[in-house]
């Protein structure tokens, strides 16, 4: 089953607003990853962290390694509508591990 | 340049059938992971093939096999069909290399209800 705990299970935001969301697990990754999934498609790499309190962005997306290496953060920042989809967090410690996902809902 | 592609998109099997997936990787990957995705759930690690071999191998039943070809192309096959196999499988394809860069390429998904 699933080890990772990811937060929350769905929101639902107002276009140009902040969204966050994190992930959480009971065992040590050495590298946490960002996907995210559109319907009727398999998930996109969106960020990769590859060391403990390492923070990245990609555009309007900034994510963070946690410094005990069981948690990661997704931000996105003045989201649009086309941010719509499902956030999988995942760690990778040989195979890889995703979390239930975030199902984001953008209005207008 | 192709990305990964799997076929079928869509099948329906009844309990106790086998079903074989298949999955070519993209341009210049040389290996192959599979994954389960229950609705409302993440992939769930099957197995992962490099070299004609499964390297890695997550926590499935015997029932789950597969086989990559020297093209690098693989199927995933699932005997004696259970409801619960009823899924989306996704192939991911990578470079071996790059095994620890999380860098999956993902293909659309092969929808299987088992009935």
């Amino acid at each position: 089953g699933q080890q990772l705990n990811q937060s929350p299970q769905s929101m639902f935001i107002q276009e140009g607003e902040d969204v966050s969301m994190n992930c959480t697990s009971s065992s040590i990754f050495n590298t946490w990853l960002w996907y995210k999934q559109d319907p009727g498609e398999g998930p996109v790499l969106l960020i990769a962290l590859y060391k403990a309190g390492e923070l990245t962005s990609n555009g309007r997306l900034t994510a963070q390694f946690g410094t005990t290496r069981k948690d990661s953060f997704l931000n996105i920042s003045a989201s649009i509508p086309s941010d719509v989809g499902i956030y999988f967090c995942a760690g990778q410690e040989g195979d890889m591990r995703f979390g239930a996902g975030t199902r984001l809902t953008v209005k207008p | 340049d192709a990305g990964v592609t799997q076929s079928p998109t869509h099948l329906i099997k009844t309990r106790g059938q086998q079903v074989t997936l298949r999955c070519s990787p993209k341009s210049g990957h040389d290996t192959v992971s599979w994954y389960q995705q229950a609705l409302g759930q993440g992939p769930q690690f099957i197995f992962q093939y490099y070299e004609e071999e499964e390297r890695q191998r997550g926590n499935f039943p015997d029932r789950f096999s597969g086989h990559q070809f020297p093209n690098y192309s693989s199927e995933l096959n699932v005997n004696a069909l259970l409801l619960g196999d009823s899924a989306l499988y996704l192939c991911a394809s990578s470079l071996f290399a790059g095994r620890n860069t999380g860098e999956l390429f993902f293909g659309e998904g092969s929808r299987l209800t088992v009935l």
